[in-house]
């Protein structure tokens, strides 16, 4: 059965909404998650780690105003797109990694930008 | 930054016939190689895994096989089905959580 569920699976908005994606981890507390973009026909990349009781992590490159991590308890992770444009269209998928396991991926959320 | 690539950005299979998906990486320190398997509009899906200290892990009609010697990892697929048709990526961690992929590699299954 599914180990993470992603909420919600697509967005359509208007540029300047900020728009926010829950990730939930169902079967184990997970302490870390990570969240990932992923463009047409391209591979996923990294954007932040995500940890439990801190401050996320993020990768080179990725405005951490732009991308606001919440990781308040050990199921659940939300990215925040704040004041979305057009160019932050893309596919957003979180993942959990349970200890001495590989991460398990959501289903990801299609956020579309008018 | 570490890089991961993959040989081949297609590749087209009867069905019933073996597919064989390549992928190169240059981080010599990576020690734990995962593939995903991504339909389309879903996250990656878990296939199996290998750690550097083997060189083939089997699993249900898929094995991985790992060169560390020329930093190659394969992914075969035994008797390939229509519902094995997705982009199939590899990635790869150096012990630092965090995964890098590859580029992923579409096959499509011929009925």
């Amino acid at each position: 059965g599914a180990v993470v569920s992603q909420h919600p699976s697509r967005v359509i908005c208007k540029s300047g909404t900020s728009v926010k994606i829950e990730c939930r981890s169902l079967d184990f507390q997970a302490t870390t998650m990570f969240w990932y973009r992923q463009f047409p026909k391209q591979s996923l990349m990294l954007m932040a780690t995500s940890n439990e009781g801190s401050k996320a992590t993020y990768e080179q490159g990725v405005e951490k105003d732009k991308f606001l991590i919440n990781h308040a308890s050990l199921t659940l992770s939300t990215l925040t797109v704040t004041s979305a444009h057009p160019e932050d269209s893309s596919f957003y998928i979180c993942s959990i990694q349970g200890q001495n396991q590989p991460q398990h991926f959501g289903d990801g959320t299609r956020l579309s930008i008018l | 930054g570490e890089s991961v690539g993959l040989h081949l950005p297609t590749l087209s299979v009867q069905e019933g016939d073996n597919s064989i998906i390549n992928c190169a990486y240059s981080n010599s320190a990576s020690d734990y190689f995962i593939w995903y398997k991504q339909e389309s509009g879903k996250g990656p899906q878990f296939i199996i895994d290998i750690r550097s200290n083997m060189d083939k892990r089997q699993g249900q009609r898929v094995t991985v096989l790992l060169n560390k010697t020329v930093k190659h990892l394969s992914l075969q697929i035994a008797a390939t089905q229509p519902g094995d048709s997705a982009v199939y990526f590899c990635a790869e961690t150096s012990g630092a959580n965090n995964l890098f992929f590859g580029t992923g590699t579409r096959l499509t299954v011929i009925p």
